[in-house]
């Protein structure tokens, strides 16, 4: 079955310092989603991205689409104490399927 | 607007109990899905209905787990018996099929069997 790599497990980073966390599927991509899940809470949608080589700006954080639509990335630029969570990339495969494979996450951790 | 709703938010059980967890979807959403996350195996989707139809339930690891969604503002999501391995903390999710990929999840259960 499909499977959604996400690297690394853990990060820790000094605040203003910049931050990325990788994900690669087993198979080609329709779209791939962003979440982010504070500790305690629940995930929550930060963005999905379609196109091949797409890129994305959120402020601070700039999400890729990788050209065969395997991978992607989410880099935060100067972390913020804020920035604390785990960044979670769900991909779908398509073909009608709405159906999302989350990776396990990489839990970022800011110390101030 | 409401989110994703879900009952309780807290649980905590003994070792073959009966274990009922409730979720209200965002209305007019018309798929809903249920998760379980552990540190050991990450966020797994157990089972997800569109239009009240149970469409794939291959994530759900036993018998003992069944799902109901009776309407369309309704789903459970039951444990029997519970086992302390069940214990984790159980999303709810829903979305609009067909339009958006983006998944809307509830707060959270988090189920200790003890």
């Amino acid at each position: 079955g499909q499977q959604v790599m996400q690297i690394p497990q853990y990060q820790h980073v000094q605040e203003g310092e910049d931050f990325t966390t990788y994900c690669n599927s087993s198979t080609t991509l329709s779209n791939i989603q962003w979440y982010k899940q504070r500790p305690g809470g629940h995930p929550v949608f930060l963005i999905q991205l379609v196109k091949s080589g797409e890129v994305k700006k959120q402020k601070r954080l700039t999400f890729q689409f990788g050209e065969a639509k395997k991978n992607s990335s989410l880099h935060i630029t100067a972390t913020q104490t804020t920035d604390v969570g785990t960044y979670f990339c769900a991909g779908t495969v398509g073909g009608g399927s709405y159906i999302p494979t989350f990776g396990r996450g990489t839990s970022l951790i800011v110390h101030p | 607007d409401a989110g994703v709703i879900q009952s309780p938010r807290h649980e905590v059980t003994e070792m073959g109990q009966e274990v009922t967890l409730r979720c209200k979807p965002i209305s007019g959403h018309n798929s809903l899905f249920w998760y379980r996350q552990t540190m050991m195996r990450g966020l797994e989707l157990l089972i997800y209905f569109n239009n009240n139809v149970p469409i794939d339930d291959s994530g759900m690891p036993e018998d003992r787990f069944s799902a109901k969604m009776p309407n369309a503002s309704f789903s459970t999501l039951k444990i029997q018996p519970s086992e302390p391995r069940d214990s984790a903390v159980y999303f709810c999710a829903s979305n609009l099929w067909g339009k958006s990929y983006e998944q809307y999840f509830g707060p959270g259960t988090r189920l200790t069997v003890t």
